[in-house]
């Protein structure tokens, strides 16, 4: 495709289920990035993949978040027992890794997840 | 860690005028700084990127300096226009391929 995309663009959840938010970067982008980004806030940083390879977890808040890209390409971002300061726009952003280039990184339209 | 603050939070002025957003970090370590435009339910358009080497870019009536020394990135908006009326982010990357560490934004409005 165009750019990144992502879906569900919003998705409401009662306190306690579990969501799986997917993300589908530019085609042949080595790099992908999940961001959380609260109301009235910047994006904060979540975790980190090459290719397959999840090289940066860091951001994590809890065990209750969990991401993978098991091909290199889409990648799922799933939240488990959902608490209400879960609630959140989840960006998702790739990148290309070739020498030379600026590495910019490219985002998506977002998930809007509200827990209630 | 790297903080990354923006000033002022919010910004209205009229149509016409000459603007410029503040952006400051307390790293100066880093590979480079963006600036991107995130419009109400969107996501985030990238304005302009600037290298740690590089000291400005500029795209139409934007420009965006860096002092890397000093820690801080300002973005020009000149003439604005009431379709520039969008919420801007200043964020930086430390090393090449790694994270981005946001701003909290400054909420720009400008009246027709």
């Amino acid at each position: 495709g165009a750019g990144v995309s992502q879906s569900p663009r919003y998705k409401v959840a009662k306190r306690g289920q579990d969501v799986a938010l997917r993300c589908d970067p530019i085609s042949g982008h080595v790099s992908l990035f999940w961001y959380q980004q609260a109301l009235g806030q910047g994006p904060e940083f979540l975790t980190y993949f090459q290719n397959e390879a999840q090289l940066d977890k860091s951001g994590l808040p809890s065990d209750r978040f969990f991401a993978e890209r098991p091909e290199g390409s889409v990648s799922t971002l799933k939240i488990q027992r959902t608490q209400q300061e879960d609630s959140a726009v989840y960006l998702c952003a790739s990148s290309p890794w070739t020498s030379g280039s600026q590495n910019e990184q490219f985002f998506g339209p977002g998930t809007r997840l509200t827990v209630l | 860690k790297q903080e990354v603050t923006q000033i002022p939070a919010a910004l209205s002025v009229p149509e016409g005028e000459n603007l410029v957003l503040n952006c400051s970090f307390t790293d100066s370590a880093i590979y480079n700084l963006q600036w991107f435009r995130q419009d109400p339910g969107k996501g985030l358009t990238s304005l302009l990127l600037i290298q740690s080497s590089q000291r400005e870019q500029t795209s139409g009536r934007l420009n965006a300096s860096l002092d890397k020394s000093s820690g801080r990135s300002t973005l020009y908006i000149a003439a604005s226009q009431p379709g520039d009326s969008a919420t801007y982010l200043c964020a930086v990357m430390a090393e090449y391929g790694n994270k981005l560490v946001f701003g909290a934004g400054t909420i720009l409005r400008v009246k027709s």
